[in-house]
């Protein structure tokens, strides 16, 4: 049982466009974090929220954290090549001070 | 990079041997962890470790030992290696632990380990 569930795992689209990417779940999340993994190597963290209904804005990817703490969302406008990779969500669980991850959404941008 | 080095980056084995992996930071961060990635499952941590000889294990501990004899050094070891053990295998290290609510994690390259 996935404690975070991404969706969607993968999505391919052309560059321009506009996607957005979920993170849910049943807990209550004291902080969550979006992280890029690019082919042959780590995960890169891009931002991290932690206020309930919290936004953040990073050039053109904008993170929402839900208002009750459960549920995130990372929206890409006008997509580039160069954002193709691996998006991971991880959250820390309140209470469990226990870090979780997503199983990911591979993302491809096709010129 | 932020200074967290992982060996070897690739290794091919056979079943029932063992095989050690070695994370090596250069950033005196106390907390360092080992992850194993494979697909459909994100990242799923094995153990960690929240200071010298300080261990503890994570959701998906059986089959891997780990040792922390100096800050900088973390290893994670398979005794006795199976084929559900192939993997993409990730150390990272934060300087605050969960608790502390700023648990960022910063991540080295990856061991990929095939067992044959």
């Amino acid at each position: 049982t996935q404690l975070l569930e991404q969706s969607p795992q993968f999505l391919s689209i052309q560059e321009g466009e506009n996607l957005t990417v979920y993170c849910n779940s049943s807990s209550v999340f004291s902080s969550l974090q979006w992280y890029r993994q690019e082919p042959g190597e780590g995960p890169v963290l891009l931002v991290t929220v932690v206020t309930g209904g919290e936004v953040k804005k990073l050039k053109r990817l904008t993170f929402q954290f839900g208002d009750a703490r459960k549920d995130s969302s990372l929206h890409i406008t006008a997509a580039q090549p160069g954002d193709t990779g691996l998006y991971l969500c991880a959250g820390l669980i309140q209470g469990a001070q226990k870090l979780v991850f997503g199983q990911g959404t591979r993302l491809t941008i096709n010129p | 990079d932020a200074g967290i080095t992982q060996s070897p980056r690739h290794k091919v084995t056979e079943t029932g041997t063992p095989v050690t992996l070695r994370c090596h930071q250069t950033e005196n961060h106390r907390y360092m962890y080992w992850y194993r990635q494979d697909p459909g499952h994100g990242l799923r941590l094995i153990h960690y470790s929240y200071g010298v000889k300080d261990t503890d294990k994570g959701e998906v501990s059986d089959g891997y030992s780990v040792s922390r004899s100096k800050t900088e050094d973390f290893l994670l070891t398979l005794e006795s290696a199976t084929s559900s053990q192939t993997s993409v295998y990730f150390c990272a290290i934060s300087e605050y632990g969960t608790a502390s609510g700023a648990n960022v994690l910063t991540f080295g390259a990856g061991s990929r380990l095939t067992v044959l």
